[in-house]
């Protein structure tokens, strides 16, 4: 089965730092591995993925993430951090499997504090 | 174009009724998931649908049910509400291999 974890509740970091919220999975094969943005209220919005290829993948916003198979992880980050990213962050991951059927499976998100 | 549309946005049930739930995917997307998100236990996975079958269920009882139309478009029910039912219940549209775009959500509370 795929899971994914985000060992972080939370992160703070000041404005102007560099930022990483961190994710590792577990899949059977090569996962499809996601980033997504939650602000209050709000459904979440794709931030970026990795599917093959380059292993840095650049997002939206500025963020990018560095997929390092050996370490199965998937950490997201960003070279200076601003207060609106201020959010809650959700990993995922799908193990392409069968045909391409595996749901989607999210971590338990991380709390992404930018202190002005 | 036009994102993931979910109707309503906010909903009050009375416990034991029943309420559905609708979403519109993206044009042309033909797979729609839904997710029940709480603070404790984030995202779970309930269902997806791809082009009018049922694919993938995640491990809700069979209160929680769902279906897609002809159009793509899905709806999910769930009867006899319980108080643990209130959440904010997430609808996704996707293109296979890429990520999910998803709508604002349904905020349901159970009273």
């Amino acid at each position: 089965a795929q899971s994914v974890a985000q060992p972080e509740d939370q992160v703070n970091v000041a404005e102007g730092n560099p930022l990483t919220v961190k994710c590792t999975y577990s899949v059977s094969g090569n996962p499809y591995l996601f980033w997504y943005v939650q602000y209050p209220n709000r459904g979440l919005q794709f931030l970026l993925k990795y599917i093959t290829g380059d292993n840095l993948v650049k997002g939206s916003y500025g963020f990018e993430a560095e997929f390092n198979k050996s370490q199965t992880s998937f950490h997201l980050k960003k070279p200076s951090a601003l207060v609106s990213d201020s959010a809650l962050y959700f990993c995922a991951v799908r193990d392409p499997g069968s045909g391409g059927y595996q749901k989607v499976t999210f971590g338990i998100g991380t709390k992404l504090q930018v202190i002005p | 174009k036009a994102g993931v549309t979910q109707t309503p946005r906010y909903l009050i049930k009375t416990r034991g009724q029943q309420v559905t739930l609708s979403c519109s995917p993206i044009s042309g997307h033909r797979s729609v998931s839904w997710y029940q998100q709480t603070p404790g236990q984030g995202l779970q996975f309930l269902f997806e649908y791809f082009s009018e079958t049922q694919r993938n269920k995640g491990n809700f009882p069979g209160r929680f049910s769902g279906r897609q139309f002809s159009n793509s478009r899905s709806e999910m029910n769930v009867s006899t509400l319980e108080l643990g039912d209130s959440a904010l219940y997430l609808c996704a549209s996707s293109l296979d291999r890429d990520g999910y775009t998803f709508g604002s959500g349904t905020r349901l509370t159970v009273v």
